[in-house]
């Protein structure tokens, strides 16, 4: 599952510190958004959501922002671990009929010891 | 395991070979999707399928066949492929929301096919 070879945007944190991955989505009328991880050989996977009638939400470590005006969405990972260390991807969702789900290109986050 | 089960996890063929990519979910699902991921453009919707009928085909090259026999099962029949169709395909599972009122809009993902054509 790793995208090796793609030249992706990189963040490098030291362990402990706090994380935030930032992304640009495209349709005003999208109204919800996912933030997924994907880790070397897997699939992505689900982290967190957020409707677009929502401007933040809070999980286990993690957080989503949403700014509707500048169609901004982040992600915020306190205290990140080593275990943090993979590739993020923002989705858009175009609902109606079925869940389509447009994704951001990615950025990598490398947690250093 | 995601509930979502690709085969096979790599896949080396031939340009002149022709394969097939299974994914089945046991999700109970009703929507599935086949995704491309490569070094040039990460996580291309190639096509979707809700309640076993193809809804989307996302202007992709007539050597990619898809599938889908039932809500369970998605197939993605390869023939004369392009070394730059080496890539990693994703299938992924989701519930409709139109048709059963659920909340949850996430795909569930497995764990892709790596493929290289030689």
């Amino acid at each position: 599952g790793e995208s090796v070879g793609l030249h992706l945007p990189t963040l490098s944190v030291q362990e402990g510190d706090n994380s935030i991955i930032n992304c640009a989505y495209s349709n005003s009328a999208s109204d919800y958004f996912i933030w997924y991880k994907q880790e070397s050989g897997k699939g992505p996977q689900f982290i967190i959501d957020i409707r677009s009638n929502m401007d933040k939400r809070q999980g286990q470590r993690v957080t989503v922002l949403l700014n509707k005006t500048v169609k901004h969405l982040s992600l915020q990972i306190a205290a990140t671990q080593p275990g943090d260390s993979a590739v993020y991807f923002c989705a858009e969702c175009f609902s109606g009929g079925y869940n389509k789900l447009i994704f951001g290109a990615g950025t990598r986050l490398a947690v250093h010891p | 395991e995601t509930g979502v089960t690709q085969t096979p996890r790599h896949l080396v063929m031939g340009m002149t070979n022709k394969k097939s990519l299974k994914c089945e979910q046991h999700l109970g699902h009703n929507a599935m999707y086949w995704y491309k991921q490569s070094a040039k453009k990460p996580l291309e919707l190639m096509f979707v399928y809700s309640l076993e009928e193809r809804v989307e085909n996302n202007s992709v090259p007539s050597r990619f066949s898809p599938e889908c026999p039932n809500s369970s099962h998605l197939f993605l029949h390869l023939h004369t492929l392009q070394p730059e169709d080496s890539a990693l395909y994703l299938c992924a599972s989701s519930q409709d929301v139109t048709q059963t009122g659920t909340s949850h809009y996430g795909y569930t993902f497995g764990s892709g096919t790596r493929l290289t054509v030689v």
